[in-house]
């Protein structure tokens, strides 16, 4: 079974630090990952994809993945309170056929950056 | 329109009764995604299109749950005999060709069966 596994936390960073988020994947073939933030009572808000080995940075964040090792993650430089909230990691999985399969998501980590 | 656009965003409904979700994706775009979150919960995935063609149905999660697609646009997931445990927000995703292409979300319908 395709999956997408984190740590649901909570993760408590101070404010100012580096808040590392952690994702692991099942599917080696997946070519396609995703950050999604999701503030409570809102709908999940695309940060970042990334497709390529190695990182992406876009302002405060950097996605990084490994696909040797099966991981993604997020970091999100100089954190700040508007930036606690549930994290969701998602993996475009590709079926036997290599054709596209659905967005898989994992549970999600409960980030929150303590003032 | 400017994005994905879902009705209505709060349903309440009785056991028992059938509801209809509509999901109105960005214009354009052909892949289109139903998920379901429950109180606390991660996303729960139910349904994918891929223009008018649902390639995998194993996320829905009884036969009382169905989708269509028509004209490679809007997208209603319905509900038959609704059961209290269907209570969750129902959320939609489109994306510009699926496999791949960047996802975004609507503001989801939240279902509440009394």
């Amino acid at each position: 079974q395709k999956e997408v596994e984190q740590n649901s936390g909570p993760l408590s960073v101070p404010e100012g630090a580096i808040a590392s988020l952690n994702c692991t994947y099942s599917d080696r073939v997946s070519q396609s990952f995703f950050w999604y933030r999701q503030y409570s009572g809102k709908s999940p808000e695309l940060i970042m994809s990334i497709y390529s080995n190695g990182d992406k940075e876009d302002g405060r964040f950097t996605a990084q993945l490994n696909k040797a090792s099966q991981y993604v993650s997020l970091l999100i430089r100089d954190s700040q309170p508007s930036d606690s909230a549930t994290y969701l990691c998602a993996a475009d999985f590709v079926d036997s056929g290599g054709g596209a399969d659905g967005l898989t998501f994992g549970k999600g980590t409960h980030l929150i950056i303590q003032p | 329109g400017a994005g994905v656009s879902q009705s209505p965003s709060n349903k309440v409904t009785e056991k028992g009764k059938d509801v209809e979700l509509r999901c109105d994706p960005i214009s354009g775009h052909t892949a289109l995604y139903w998920y379901r979150q429950s109180l606390g919960q991660g996303l729960e995935f139910l349904i994918y299109f891929q223009g008018n063609s649902a390639p995998d149905k194993s996320g829905l999660p009884s036969d009382r749950f169905s989708a269509e697609r028509t004209g490679g646009s809007v997208s209603t997931l319905t509900i038959q005999r609704t059961q209290q445990e269907d209570s969750a927000v129902y959320l939609c995703a489109s994306s510009l060709a699926g496999g791949g292409t960047e996802a975004f979300f609507g503001q989801g319908t939240r279902l509440t069966v009394v």
